[in-house]
């Protein structure tokens, strides 16, 4: 039973656009949420981060939302650049810092 | 940021034989660590949680005599492939929780990961 889902495998998007990700969870013990970055055979790269006591969070380009009622988080990433492209997983925390991830979108910003 | 440094980075074994892979928190310490397995095109999925000084907590279907893992110092956690198997090829990366950052966004701390592969 997956408790973190990104239905999405891939996305691909014009440079200059906006990019959004999205991301499901079923466990409401959850209480924080992250986005990383990762390349193949590497460790992954934070990104932003989202409180379950908040429901938008902004950092530069990437703008975490949260709609906790739904259990749905989603990344914008405003505006995307080439540089931008890697597989984006979405992660899912609760109180003992276990970390739980999505399965990954692909992102491919075009030139 | 904290520092969290994986080795080795790439391995390659026979079958049949054990492997080991260190996590180390090189700035921090970490009473939790989490080791995690990605396979080709997937996602990250965790398989147990380290604990220092205590036993590890394994995720369900992870095989706790196959993967054993000592959480034996406050900056170390080693994770042992034993008796190595071709379907244990993956990319193991492991995390750790820096307890003087309570408040930083990032939570926890990665190591660069080590791809395994068993001939």
């Amino acid at each position: 039973d997956q408790q973190v889902k990104q239905n999405s495998p891939s996305l691909s998007v014009q440079e200059g656009r906006i990019s959004i990700l999205n991301c499901d969870y079923t466990n409401s013990m959850f209480d924080y949420f992250l986005w990383y970055k990762k390349y193949p055979a590497e460790g992954p790269t934070f990104l932003i981060s989202i409180s379950s006591i908040k429901d938008k969070n902004e950092d530069g380009r990437f703008t975490v939302f949260l709609n906790k009622s739904a259990k749905h988080l989603s990344l914008h990433i405003v505006p995307s650049q080439p540089g931008d492209s890697a597989v984006y997983f979405c992660g899912a925390m609760d109180s003992s810092y276990k970390l739980i991830f999505g399965s990954g979108t692909r992102l491919l910003v075009r030139p | 940021g904290a520092v969290v440094s994986q080795h080795p980075s790439w391995v390659i074994c026979k079958s049949g034989t054990s492997v080991k892979i260190e996590c180390r928190s090189l700035d921090f310490q970490a009473t939790t660590m989490f080791w995690y397995r990605q396979f080709p095109k997937q996602s990250l999925m965790l398989m147990a949680t380290s604990n220092e000084g205590s036993k590890a907590t394994y995720e369900q279907g992870v095989e706790k005599d196959k993967f054993l893992i000592n959480h034996a110092s406050l900056t170390l956690s080693t994770l042992t492939v034993t008796s190595a198997h071709p379907e244990d090829s993956s990319f193991y990366i492991c995390s750790a929780r820096d307890l003087r950052l309570v408040t930083t966004n990032e939570k926890l701390f990665f190591g660069s990961g080590t791809q395994l592969s068993v001939l």
